[in-house]
């Protein structure tokens, strides 16, 4: 079955450098996620997107944006990194049904590395 | 928003116990609890989620309680074997945004 994929799997940047990080989720499902997380710590909720318009947002800096594209798959751009941004980042997609949370579907993961 | 403890940080176990994991969630309109394992540095995976309207699920070794009243869900795991030993995050959501807990991390000794 296909799974969420995620790209590209490990990164190294510089302080102040710029990433993108790209999720293509299951398809047919409707909802996109992003997650952080860092070393110890638990997945930290950044932004969602429901059929392509944002439908919740997080702790998400402001030099991080993200969008959905009219293919469904997602992209989180981050500016201006710091050393802090070093985690390894999540996408995760789900198919929500009426007033229900639906299971969501993870990828493998992007490991952020700034230097 | 919601906010998610969980207890304890770190759990060591013998080969064959049980293990006991613990959360609670203040938001009282939330109605989805999943249960993730998660090996370093590789991604969570379900192993059992519980919604509002159940108050027991099992699968095999694998059973979540829920008490709405009180707001806490509990994770249990019997027969508990090496290949149990990973990080579990409990969460809980509304409507499809999830909040982790802090994660437990379990040790499982042959």
């Amino acid at each position: 079955a296909a799974g969420v994929i995620q790209s590209p799997r490990h990164l190294i940047k510089e302080k102040r450098e710029t990433a993108t990080l790209k999720c293509y989720p299951i398809p047919r499902h409707d909802t996109v996620y992003w997650y952080q997380q860092g070393p110890g710590q638990d997945p930290q909720f950044l932004i969602s997107f429901y059929e392509k318009m944002q439908s919740d947002k997080g702790s998400i800096p402001d030099r991080f944006s993200a969008q959905q594209f009219s293919d469904y798959h997602s992209e989180l751009n981050m500016s201006s990194l710091e050393l802090g941004d070093s985690a390894l980042y999540f996408c995760a997609s789900s198919l929500d049904l009426p007033r229900q949370s639906g299971e969501l579907f993870f990828g493998e993961g992007s490991r952020l590395t700034v230097l | 928003g919601e906010n998610v403890e969980q207890h304890p940080s770190t759990l060591s176990v013998q080969e064959g116990d049980s293990a006991v994991i613990k959360c609670t969630y203040s938001d009282s309109a939330s109605n989805y609890f999943p249960w993730y394992k998660q090996e370093l540095g590789k991604r969570p995976q379900l192993i059992i989620d519980i919604r509002s309207n159940v108050g027991e699920k099992k699968d095999q070794r694998i059973a979540v309680t829920l008490n709405k009243t009180a707001k806490h869900f509990s994770l249990h795991i019997t027969e508990t074997q090496p290949e149990d030993s990973a990080v579990y995050f409990c969460a809980a959501s509304r409507y499809s945004t999830l909040t982790f807990g802090k994660g437990t991390m379990l040790l499982v000794s042959p």
